[in-house]
């Protein structure tokens, strides 16, 4: 039971690097979405997926691109890193809808970019 | 704009104790409320989920409570452990656009022996 997987653990960029973070899961839940986690802000969210094909934007979507192209997997591409991207990324899936929609994190990517 | 608080930011109790963590969201048309533990360096992990239509899930030492009329949930530790030791967020999901969670900044709750 592989649950939400992220790829990975952690990664050095120099600013300007591009980079895709990975995340798989294998519950077959329609909505997945990205989060960044910074000190005393809690997470936020940078772009959300509700099935293959189909993206939107968060709260802080700016220099992040996303694609969903199967339902297992939605990769965040950083198109030219910079420091204020510096933070821990989390990746979550869970059904779309009805009474279980009980949301599943991975495990984190934490990212620093110098 | 849906907005999540958590109080205390930090709490230090002897185990043994039983302990309750506050969360308050501004907005009550929300679909559910979870509640995560997230230890040092480490993902999250989901402890409880209520429904809008719910008043309380329980789980083991672990009761959470919502009141959504009042934009209130507590969730109450019995008997804290060591273990218990970790930060615990709180996250709320409207029930109007697409299952967007709003995150608290969390408690962290240290249990010393």
């Amino acid at each position: 039971n592989a649950g939400v997987t992220q790829t990975p653990k952690f990664q050095v960029l120099k600013t300007g690097q591009s980079m895709t973070l990975q995340c798989a899961q294998d519950m077959n839940h329609e909505y997945m979405s990205w989060y960044r986690q910074d000190p005393g802000m809690g997470l936020r969210l940078i772009h959300y997926s509700v099935g293959a094909g189909i993206t939107d934007q968060g709260e802080v979507p700016n220099g992040y691109n996303v694609s969903r192209s199967t339902t297992e997997d939605f990769p965040l591409r950083l198109l030219s890193a910079a420091p204020s991207q510096t933070s821990v990324y989390f990746c979550a899936s869970s059904y779309l809808m009805g009474f279980d929609t009980e949301a599943f994190f991975g495990q984190g990517t934490r990212l620093t970019v110098v | 704009k849906q907005e999540v608080t958590q109080i205390p930011a930090a709490l230090s109790v002897p185990e043994g104790e039983n302990l309750v963590l506050n969360c308050s969201f501004t907005d009550s048309a929300i679909y559910n409320l979870q509640w995560f533990r997230q230890d040092p360096g480490k993902g999250l992990t989901s402890l409880l989920l209520i429904q809008s239509s719910q008043r309380e899930q329980t789980s083991g030492r672990l009761n959470a409570s919502l009141d959504k009329s009042s934009g209130r949930s507590t969730l109450y530790i019995a008997a804290s452990q060591p273990g218990d030791s970790a930060t615990y967020l709180c996250a709320v999901k409207g029930n109007t656009g697409f299952q967007k969670l709003v995150f608290g900044t969390g408690t962290r709750l240290l249990v010393s022996p």
